[in-house]
């Protein structure tokens, strides 16, 4: 079975310096990959995905991720991050095909200071 | 409006209780799904379907039932409800699935089972 895991519960950024967020996996073959926002008291959105082709892919809000295969891992980064970036980032993995259900991380809790 | 929408928002319920959640989306998205949010564990799936009158197990079923009369429609009763119920519940959809398409999640619903 797949699994995901974020390494980092929480992470404290100061506005306008770069983030990463870690994320491994595990999957037998090439999974399909996501990374979803979720800001306090609201549901999760989309921040960007990865199923096949190019491993740097480009999200909203002026996220990026890059899919490392020799690594198993889907970090993502921004390279000056924004208050408004406050939010719990989670990290997902699914199959490309067949019945595997989307399993999704703990989650990193991102904090800006000024 | 056109999403996804949960209610109630907020519940406040007794052991022994049941309880139902409604879900309701405006996509004519085949798969909807319910997750619950607990510290420690990111998002786990309880159940999910895949079509009206198609649904299936997800990673801790037990204690809840559902039910897809219409495709838009996909509630989610507590039939007893118990402490370790207590938890952020959200409801999501997608075009295909289980885990191939992006998923859309409703704002969630707040539960406290005293």
């Amino acid at each position: 079975a797949q699994s995901v895991t974020q390494p980092d519960i929480h992470i404290t950024v100061s506005e306008g310096a770069s983030l990463e967020l870690r994320c491994n996996y595990s999957y037998g073959a090439t999974p399909y990959l996501f990374w979803y926002v979720q800001s306090p008291g609201q549901g999760l959105q989309l921040l960007l995905k990865y199923f096949s082709g190019d491993t740097l892919v480009q999200g909203i809000k002026g996220f990026e991720a890059e899919f490392k295969r020799s690594q198993s891992s889907f970090n993502l980064r921004k390279p000056s991050v924004h208050w408004s970036d406050a939010a719990e980032y989670f990290c997902a993995v699914g199959a490309p095909f067949g019945n595997e259900k989307l399993t999704f991380g703990t989650g990193t809790r991102l904090t800006i200071i000024p | 409006d056109a999403g996804i929408t949960q209610s109630p928002r907020y519940k406040i319920t007794e052991t022994g209780r049941q309880v139902t959640l409604m879900c309701h989306q405006t996509w004519s998205h085949s798969y909807m799904f319910w997750y619950r949010q607990d510290l420690g564990h990111g998002l786990r799936l309880i159940y999910y379907s895949a079509a009206a009158d198609i649904t299936d197990k997800g990673e801790v079923p037990d204690g809840y039932v559902v039910s897809r009369s219409k495709t838009e429609n996909f509630p989610l009763t507590l039939e007893s409800a118990t402490r370790s119920q207590t938890s952020v519940y959200f409801c999501a959809s997608s075009e295909r699935g289980p885990s191939q398409e992006t998923q859309y999640f409703g704002p969630g619903t707040r539960l406290l089972v005293l």
